[in-house]
């Protein structure tokens, strides 16, 4: 089945590492997308990404870092540079916005960093 | 800069009860989203909404889109408790030859009680 796979489920850093959030998709999707969720709030965009090795800031991008060498993988870094970078991290994809079609998730990085 | 408000934040109504969410944006688009989220988990899409009048309905839910007014709704009828979740609309602006980047709102979480 296809579907976009983001590891790992939890991750546990101490203040001052930098950590890199996986995303790999097997949909064939072009577009690929990071959000961030804090308790209670909506998703907010961190970057983004059309085609490989092109990658767009989002609203919140201070403070993480993307690449997009491959279709299929989107890592995230998120740099010791990040002020508050506990949270809940989404990975997505979509096919192209000329179909029309919604953004697929993954099942999401829990990253608490103490 | 594109605002996406949804009423109420939290909704708790008794199974049988029907209810409305209301998602409000501040531009101009014709392509708007809702996702359901359980919570821990990811977000699963609902229905897309891509023109003025336009109306989708699976099972309980229904939702409807005015363009004119910048608004959607979110329609429960009937609620059982399997519906407990948080809600999310989400708008997209439209540039040519652009990925979607989707503006989420801040969510709904519904709580049906027995």
């Amino acid at each position: 089945d296809g579907g976009i796979t983001q590891s790992p489920k939890y991750l546990f850093r101490k203040e001052g590492q930098n950590v890199t959030l996986s995303c790999e998709q097997n949909l064939n999707h072009d577009a690929m997308y990071w959000y961030r969720q804090d308790p209670g709030q909506g998703l907010r965009l961190i970057y983004y990404s059309q085609i490989v090795n092109d990658f767009q800031k989002g609203d919140i991008a201070e403070g993480y870092s993307v690449s997009r060498e491959k279709k299929e993988s989107f890592p995230l870094t998120v740099t010791s540079a990040q002020k508050n970078p506990t949270a809940f991290y989404l990975c997505a994809s979509s096919i192209d916005r000329e179909y029309n079609s919604p953004l697929h998730f993954g099942n999401g990085t829990r990253l608490t960093v103490t | 800069e594109l605002k996406v408000e949804q009423n109420p934040l939290f909704l708790s109504m008794q199974e049988g009860k029907n209810y409305t969410i209301y998602c409000n944006y501040s531009t101009t688009s014709d392509r708007l989203y809702w996702y359901r989220q359980d919570p821990g988990k990811s977000l699963e899409s609902l229905f897309v909404l891509l023109s003025n009048g336009a109306v989708k309905q699976e099972g309980r839910l229904m939702a409807s889109l005015d363009t004119k007014a910048r608004l959607s709704t979110l329609h429960i009828t009937a609620a059982v408790h399997d519906l407990s979740a948080t809600y999310f609309c989400a708008v997209d602006i439209v540039n040519p030859g652009t990925a979607s980047k989707l503006t989420f709102g801040t969510g709904t979480r519904l709580q049906v009680t027995l």
